[in-house]
């Protein structure tokens, strides 16, 4: 079945970079994503990646994918409180409008 | 535009008690879908819908019911509240689906709705 696994905390300091990793299950998912959730409110498109690249780079963000190990991570450079929010990685299998989402990872940026 | 609404925030019911949670959108979305969302679990599909007047099941759709009779409107009702069905509860909405377009698979969320069922 389908499945999506995150670590489900990570703490840095403000300055450095974070790296959220997420391994997924289906190898037909054309895009994965990553949507952020901060306090108090719904999830927010972050970023994206088409299945058939191995990295794509949007200012602070950096997502990697690795197709033969179904590894996906999220490099966020220059970390800042603001960052602080719950990111969950999200992959549509079998490449339909439904998504499936990681338990989400808590990112906590101490000043 | 105000996107993705919910109504209400939150709710306090007590088991056995019925309610209902509106959902509504102002992008003319086709596609909108109901959430739960459980500490350590990610969210959960409970319904969804591909338009005006139709609806389907999700992964975790036992104790709820739904009805999209207005295409702006998606509706998840709780008959006989249950204290598993304490969690928070998220609408959302996407695009007309086009295999291939990286807009369309997009889902906007709502703000979330806080139920307790004690």
């Amino acid at each position: 079945g389908e499945d999506v696994e995150q670590s489900l905390f990570l703490s840095v300091r403000e300055g450095d970079s974070s790296v959220i990793n997420c391994t997924y299950t289906d190898s037909s998912s054309t895009y994965l994503y990553w949507y952020k959730q901060e306090p108090g409110a719904g999830l927010q498109l972050l970023t994206y990646i088409f299945s058939n690249m191995d990295m794509k780079q949007d200012q602070r963000l950096t997502v990697l994918l690795n197709k033969k190990d179904k590894h996906l991570s999220l490099r966020i450079a220059d970390t800042q409180t603001g960052d602080s929010a719950i990111y969950f990685c999200a992959e549509s299998p079998d490449s339909s409008y439904k998504l499936i989402f990681g338990s989400g990872t808590r990112l906590l940026v101490r000043p | 535009n105000a996107g993705v609404t919910q109504t209400p925030k939150f709710r306090v019911l007590k088991t056995g008690q019925s309610m209902t949670l509106l959902c509504a959108q102002d992008m003319n979305h086709e596609y909108m879908y109901w959430y739960r969302q459980d500490p350590g679990m990610g969210l959960r599909l409970i319904h969804y819908s591909v338009g005006e007047g139709t609806t389907a099941k999700g992964e975790v759709p036992d104790g709820y019911n739904v009805s999209r009779l207005k295409k702006q409107n998606f509706l998840l009702g709780l008959e006989s509240a249950a204290p598993s069905q304490t969690s928070v509860y998220f609408c959302a909405s996407s695009p007309p689906f086009i295999v291939g377009t990286p807009s369309s698979y997009e889902q906007y969320f709502g703000p979330g709705t806080r139920l307790t069922v004690t």
